[in-house]
């Protein structure tokens, strides 16, 4: 079964302090990779894709990559506009169940 | 190009009743895939509808199912209602086809079961 596991839960981060969540899965022929931002109450807000290893890709201060056991994304000098909760799902080859993990809880402090 | 949009935004049923959650699909999308997401956790896979069938299902009961529309509209039914269905209930669409893998979600329906 496609698994797919967050870390940390929380982060709490001051405005300009970057770091990475990090996205452990396991599936059975990764499809695709998905980061989406989740906004309390509100749908989840695609972010990007990933295909395979050794993929990076770039929106603003966010900066995703992919290994073939782990994905990063990495937040670059964030603000508290950043605060929300990065949900990371798995899209295995020939099925269309998405699987997502708990997501990583992000607070950018002024 | 218009977004995925769901309707209502909340809702408040009884235990053992019955309740429909409507979605429209983004324009040129024509797969619609449902999601319910507990307090805390991420969204889990409910089914996905493609050409007015289900086309891939999750760990959820057959009280839980649904439509697809010509359209591409969907509508998610479910009844028999439960606590344990308290939850929000997100749409995404996608596109199969064309090498597009990813989902667009809509704002979500708020279901409280008492």
């Amino acid at each position: 079964e496609d698994q797919v596991t967050q870390s940390p839960e929380a982060l709490r981060l001051q405005e300009g302090e970057s770091s990475s969540l990090n996205c452990s899965y396991t599936v059975s022929g990764l499809r695709g990779l998905f980061w989406y931002r989740q906004d309390p109450g509100k749908g989840p807000e695609f972010l990007f894709t990933l295909y395979s290893a050794g993929e990076e890709k770039e929106k603003e201060r966010l900066k995703a990559t992919l290994t073939k056991k782990e994905s990063f994304l990495h937040i670059t000098a964030p603000k508290p506009e950043d605060s929300a909760t990065y949900l990371c799902a798995v899209r295995p080859g020939g099925y269309q169940k998405v699987t997502f993990g708990t997501g990583t809880k992000l607070q950018v402090i002024p | 190009e218009t977004g995925v949009t769901q309707s209502p935004t909340h809702l408040i049923k009884t235990r053992g009743q019955q309740v429909t959650l409507r979605c429209s699909s983004q324009s040129g999308h024509n797969t619609v895939s449902w999601y319910q997401q507990a307090l805390g956790q991420g969204p889990q896979f409910i089914f996905q509808y493609y050409r007015e069938e289900e086309n891939g299902r999750g760990n959820f009961p057959p009280r839980f199912s649904g439509l697809q529309f010509p359209n591409y509209s969907s509508e998610l039914n479910v009844n028999a209602l439960e606590l344990d269905d308290s939850a929000l209930y997100l749409c995404a669409s996608s596109l199969i086809g064309q090498g597009v893998v990813e989902q667009y979600f809509g704002p979500g329906t708020r279901l409280t079961v008492t």
